[in-house]
C-alpha cells in the first residue's frame, strides 16, 4: 500500500537558519503530494502541493519539488522564523474511486531567536 | 467563506461509554474524511465520505461508523469507549468531483477526546 516517511524530529534551529526536512513516499500510479503544518492548538493547514513529477510547490518562502525518479518531496526553506515553530506533515493523496490522504508521522520544528 | 466547523472541542468520557463528534464542511465541499491523531500513532485515516456514502475506509475496529446527511455534515460515533480511544479527531472536507480536485484537504480544529 502506499505509505509516507519522513524524518524523525524534533528539529531545532536558530533564527534564520536553513530548513531542510527530508519525505520520500511509496505508491503506485501518480498521487498529489502536500506538506501541511499544524500550529499548536490547531488544526492542519495546507502549506504547499504538486500534483505532478517535476513541479515545484511555494508558499511563505518554504519550497518542495516532486522528484519521481527518487520518490521524494523534501520541504526546505532559506530562512526560518520563530514563527515556523510548527509540526511539519508530509502527505499524499490518489483519487481510486474517492480520496484517501496518507501522511506521514510528522516533524516537529523548533526555531529559537 | 466560514471553514470547516467540529463540536464539541473538548469532551471527557469514560469507559465504556459512546461519543458522537460533529463535522460541517466548508460550504460547496461534497467530501469529509475523519482522521484520528495520537501522539503514538500520529494520523490515521478513518472514514472518508460524499453524498452519504462511505467511499473509504481505514483500519479501525467496527466501534467506529461515521455518516454523512444530505447537507454534506458528518457525524462520527465511537462506542464502547476505550482508554486508547483518547485523540484528537480531525474532520477535513476537499470539494470532490472533478479531474481540477487534487484531494488537498481543508481541516477543522479538531475535536480532543479524553477518555478516563
Amino acid at each position: 500500500g502506499n505509505s509516507v516517511t519522513q524524518m524523525e524530529g524534533p528539529v531545532t534551529l536558530s533564527e534564520e537558519a536553513f530548513l531542510t526536512i527530508n519525505c520520500t513516499y511509496t505508491a503506485t500510479g501518480y498521487p498529489s503530494l502536500f506538506w501541511y503544518v499544524q500550529y499548536p492548538g490547531e488544526g492542519l493547514q495546507l502549506l504547499l502541493k504538486a500534483t505532478k513529477a517535476d513541479d515545484k510547490g511555494s508558499n511563505k518562502g518554504f519550497e518542495a519539488t516532486y522528484r519521481k525518479e527518487t520518490t521524494s518531496f523534501h520541504l526546505e526553506k532559506g530562512s526560518v522564523q520563530v514563527s515556523d515553530s510548527a509540526v511539519y506533515f508530509c502527505a499524499l493523496s490518489q483519487n481510486t474511486g474517492g480520496f484517501k490522504t496518507i501522511f506521514g508521522a510528522g516533524t516537529r520544528l523548533f526555531v529559537k531567536a | 467563506k466560514a471553514g470547516v466547523t467540529q463540536t464539541p472541542r473538548y469532551l471527557i468520557k469514560t469507559r465504556g461509554q459512546q461519543v458522537t463528534l460533529s463535522c460541517s464542511p466548508i460550504s460547496g465541499h461534497r467530501s469529509v474524511s475523519w482522521y484520528q491523531q495520537t501522539p503514538g500513532q500520529g494520523l490515521q485515516f478513518l472514514f472518508e465520505y460524499f453524498s452519504e456514502t462511505q467511499r473509504n475506509k481505514g483500519n479501525f475496529p467496527g466501534r467506529f461508523s461515521g455518516r454523512q446527511f444530505s447537507n454534506s455534515r458528518s457525524e462520527m460515533n465511537v462506542s464502547t469507549l476505550e482508554l486508547g480511544d483518547s485523540a484528537l479527531y480531525l474532520c477535513a472536507s476537499t470539494p470532490a468531483g472533478g479531474t481540477a480536485n487534487t484531494g488537498e484537504l481543508f481541516f477543522g480544529e479538531g475535536s480532543r477526546l479524553t477518555v478516563l
